[in-house]
């Protein structure tokens, strides 16, 4: 069965700071992966997705990078955080077939003080 | 461009009453809709897929429609439990990405 881990679960991290979050797949082989942010009460964000290694699409212009050093693996980055950059940061994959169930990682809280 | 509207936004029923959420898109041009339950400071589990040639799944307790000629799809919760407290959010697959509506809070009183 396949499965999806990000790490951290919770990051307290001031403005200005770098920001390294990872997410890997297991029990499966080239995935879709993508990241997305939930603000508070509102609905999620597409942040970046990737159709395979070293393919990363963005959909909003921010501070934020992804990159996909390996088949399971999608780590978003920052170099220097934003207060607007707290929120609930979600990975998830699926199989990519345009008609693919999307399954979601535990998620990170980001609280940027 | 694609917009996905959930009403209510939150609801708060009596455990044991059957219950609908709604989900409504303003393209019918879709592959798929999916819901999902999402439990406070949780990731997202999947809970039912239908694809566009699909008028409705079931799992469980759960009935979800689909009707693309409307822009609607409807989640049907049969005899609610408490342990189904949780925001329900759906979305459509577009060009390439999911879609999302803001969810329905779901609350169920015991």
């Amino acid at each position: 069965s396949q499965t999806i881990h990000q790490w951290p679960a919770t990051l307290v991290q001031p403005v200005g700071s770098p920001l390294s979050l990872e997410c890997t797949v297991e029990g499966t082989s080239n995935p879709n992966l993508y990241w997305y942010r939930q603000a508070a009460g509102r609905g999620l964000q597409l942040l970046f997705y990737s159709v395979g290694i070293g393919q990363i699409s963005s959909e909003v212009p921010q501070n934020l990078s992804a990159s996909r050093p390996q088949d399971r693996q999608f780590i978003l980055s920052s170099k220097k955080l934003l207060l607007s950059d707290s929120g609930f940061y979600l990975c998830a994959w699926d199989r990519g077939q345009g008609t693919a169930e999307q399954y979601f990682g535990p998620g990170t809280r980001l609280t940027v003080t | 461009k694609q917009e996905v509207t959930q009403i209510p936004a939150a609801l708060s029923v009596p455990e044991g009453e059957n219950l609908v959420l709604n989900c409504s898109f303003t393209d019918s041009a879709i592959y798929n809709l999916q819901w999902f339950r999402q439990d406070p400071g949780k990731g997202l589990t999947s809970l039912l897929l239908i694809q566009s040639s699909q008028r409705e799944q079931t799992s469980g307790r759960l009935n979800a429609s689909l009707d693309k000629s409307s822009g609607r799809s409807t989640l049907y919760i049969a005899a609610s439990q408490p342990g189904d407290s949780a925001t329900y959010l759906c979305a459509v697959w577009g060009n390439y990405q999911l879609i999302w509506g803001a969810g329905t809070k779901l609350i169920i009183k015991p």
